[in-house]
Parts: structure tokens; sequence; C-alpha cells
């Protein structure tokens, strides 16, 4: 296993559509994180599951944020009726411990 | 989450030269993680510290886990320029949701040759 991984790692979308981005994390990790990182400032907590468990979702920025994990392997994070303001990268970590490590992450840009 | 003032937010050196760059928090935190950022990429974990007054070295790099708790420095010597990027600390504190990472804002690295 070579790390996590993120798909795609670029999405343009026209403001109002729904997209779902993938992660797929180190395979022995437990958890599995979502964050998103705006341009001069560093990653932000959205929330984290523990297995299929989502134990921490009061993070996500609105209700248009969901975020699944149904066997507790790979993520899907899924922004529906997409604004401009949603432009950012969003980035996936996995961990074992206190330890998280990063994946490349998906830039989504909304026109 | 807590914020993290991370200082210098920028930095301009010469190839050769040592850097250092710090991070202070006004909470407590268990964990302290460094990061460096390329961009359009995610973060790369550098150095984790564990323990108050920990001082651990990766290479070229050596962090410490502040006495108190609530800060940590990091340390690059005799930078070179594959050294540019963003480097990031982020702090794990045990009422984080499942360790969930708190990040300072980055310092900004430049290495001339």
């Amino acid at each position: 296993d070579t790390g996590v991984s993120q798909d795609p790692r670029h999405k343009i979308t026209k403001r109002g559509q729904n997209v779902t981005f993938r992660c797929d994390p180190i395979s022995e990790h437990n958890r599995l994180y979502w964050y998103r990182q705006t341009l001069g400032q560093g990653p932000e907590f959205l929330t984290y599951f523990q297995n299929e468990a989502q134990l921490e979702k009061s993070r996500l920025l609105s209700d248009r944020f969901s975020a699944e994990r149904p066997k507790g392997s790979f993520s899907t994070l899924e922004i529906q009726r997409t604004e401009q303001g949603d432009s950012a990268m969003y980035l996936c970590a996995s961990s074992s411990s206190d330890t998280q490590y990063f994946g490349p992450g998906t830039r989504l840009t909304v026109l | 989450g807590q914020q993290l003032n991370q200082s210098p937010q920028s930095m301009f050196i010469q190839e050769g030269e040592d850097v250092s760059m710090n991070c202070t928090s006004s909470s407590i935190f268990n964990t302290w993680l460094w990061y460096k950022q390329d961009p359009g990429e995610g973060p790369v974990l550098l150095i984790a510290l564990y323990k108050a007054g920990e001082l651990t070295s990766n290479g070229r790099l050596t962090a410490q886990f502040g006495i108190t708790r609530k800060d940590s420095f990091l340390n690059i010597s005799a930078s070179i320029p594959s050294d540019v990027g963003i480097y990031f600390c982020a702090g794990v504190s045990n009422s984080n949701s499942g360790y969930a990472l708190n990040f300072g804002k980055g310092t900004s690295l430049l290495v001339t040759p």
C-alpha cells in the first residue's frame, strides 16, 4: 500500500451541481478524516470515521455536506448544490493512532 | 477548534542557512505534528512529537515538544532548494474529535540557491 489516495485530483463544476469525492485510506488504518483547505490557511477539520461509524460530523460546514464510509474502507464526501464558496482543496487523512497521513487532495473549483 | 499561532508567516533565505519556526497555542496539546506541503499536494508528515520536552530529529530536521505542552518548534539545518514549501504545525488534544488535527496557518519557506 503506497498511502492515502483521492479521486479525482481536480474537479470543476458549475454552481448548483452536486459533486462526490472518494478517499481510499491506508489499508490497516481504522480512522479516516476529511479536511477542507482554503488558500493561505491550514486544513480545517470536517468529519471523521472510526471504521464505518461517523463519530463526529458537527464540524461539517452545512447540511449540503455529507460523508459516508459504508464498509469501513473507502469514504466519499458529497457536496450538494455547490456554491462558489465551496471552492477549496478537500483533503482526506487516515490513521491508526494520533499520527495522520494525508492524501494528495481534490481541488474543487465552482464556477 | 483551537487556534494555533505559527510564526514567522514567511521566510526567504539562502541555501545553506539554518531555519527556525515555531507554533504556540493557548490550549494544551498531547501530540504535536509537523507537516510540509507543496503546491497542489497534500501535507506530508515530517515529525511527530508525543511527550512534553521531547526532541526528535529526522535528517536535517529537528523538532521539540514544549514543556508547557502549548508550543513546539521546528528547525531545518543547512537548507537546500527542495526545502521550499509551506510548513504546518498541528496539535492534537484529548478533547478533539477522534484526534482531529488543529492546524496553524503555515510558514512559507523560500530558499535561493
